[in-house]
């Protein structure tokens, strides 16, 4: 079974601009959930998506969005990109809800960086 | 405040060795602790999972204990390899309003040297 790919794994960007990640769940999975991570902050949740709804969402500002297809692939979307947006991102799947019993898998990552 | 705490920040140990890594929390009403160990460059891998009835669980040479009155967690790695040489990230679910919100440590550093 294939794992959790994102796409791209690197990106550079320049403040102002936006961008947009992708991630495609391990086959049967429903959840995708999305999170930043940082050296100082360490693995902060962004938002999880459940049959196509936003379920759950951190504490980002409205810049950060996200959305899942039919078929539970996602994106996540970062517009007026900040400095401080230079970050891992990283999404991980689950059969059931993610925050319920069933082990989140997760992708390698998204390295954007904001110059 | 929900929060997750862990220590050491980081840890260097011999091969062969074994090291003890903790996990304290606060995050209220609980639903279950989550390790994951995540080695660079790679997203994290989950080592187990324990709901609030669960006081150990193994997987191989990773042994991950639960005390729920005292809220602390503890992974204990036995007759460590360089493999082991990654971040170890203790995760906790709640069970509120907002169903599964997940609150993060900030990981502990571990180095196995030869």
């Amino acid at each position: 079974k294939a794992g959790v790919t994102q796409t791209p794994r690197y990106l550079i960007k320049t403040r102002g601009q936006q961008v947009t990640l992708s991630c495609s769940p391990i086959s049967g999975h429903r959840s995708v959930s999305w999170y930043q991570q940082t050296p100082g902050q360490g693995l902060q949740f962004l938002f999880e998506y459940f049959s196509e709804t936003q379920r759950n969402k951190g504490n980002f500002p409205g810049r950060f969005s996200g959305r899942q297809f039919s078929n539970s692939r996602s994106e996540m979307n970062v517009s007026t990109l900040e400095l401080g947006d230079s970050a891992l991102y990283l999404c991980a799947s689950s059969l059931g809800r993610s925050g319920l019993d069933s082990p989140l898998h997760f992708g390698n990552g998204t390295r954007l960086t904001v110059t | 405040k929900n929060q997750v705490e862990q220590s050491p920040q980081s840890l260097i140990i011999l091969e062969g060795k074994n090291c003890t890594l903790q996990c304290n929390y606060t995050v209220s009403p609980f639903s279950n602790l989550r390790w994951y160990k995540q080695d660079t460059g790679r997203g994290p891998v989950s080592l187990t999972i324990m709901t609030f009835s669960e006081n150990t669980k193994s997987n191989g040479r990773y042994t991950a204990t639960l005390d729920a009155d005292t809220k602390q967690s503890s992974l204990h790695i036995t007759a460590s390899q360089l493999s082991d040489s990654a971040s170890y990230i203790c995760v906790v679910s709640d069970r509120g309003s907002t169903l599964g919100r997940l609150y993060f440590g900030r990981g502990t550093q571990l180095t196995v040297w030869p």
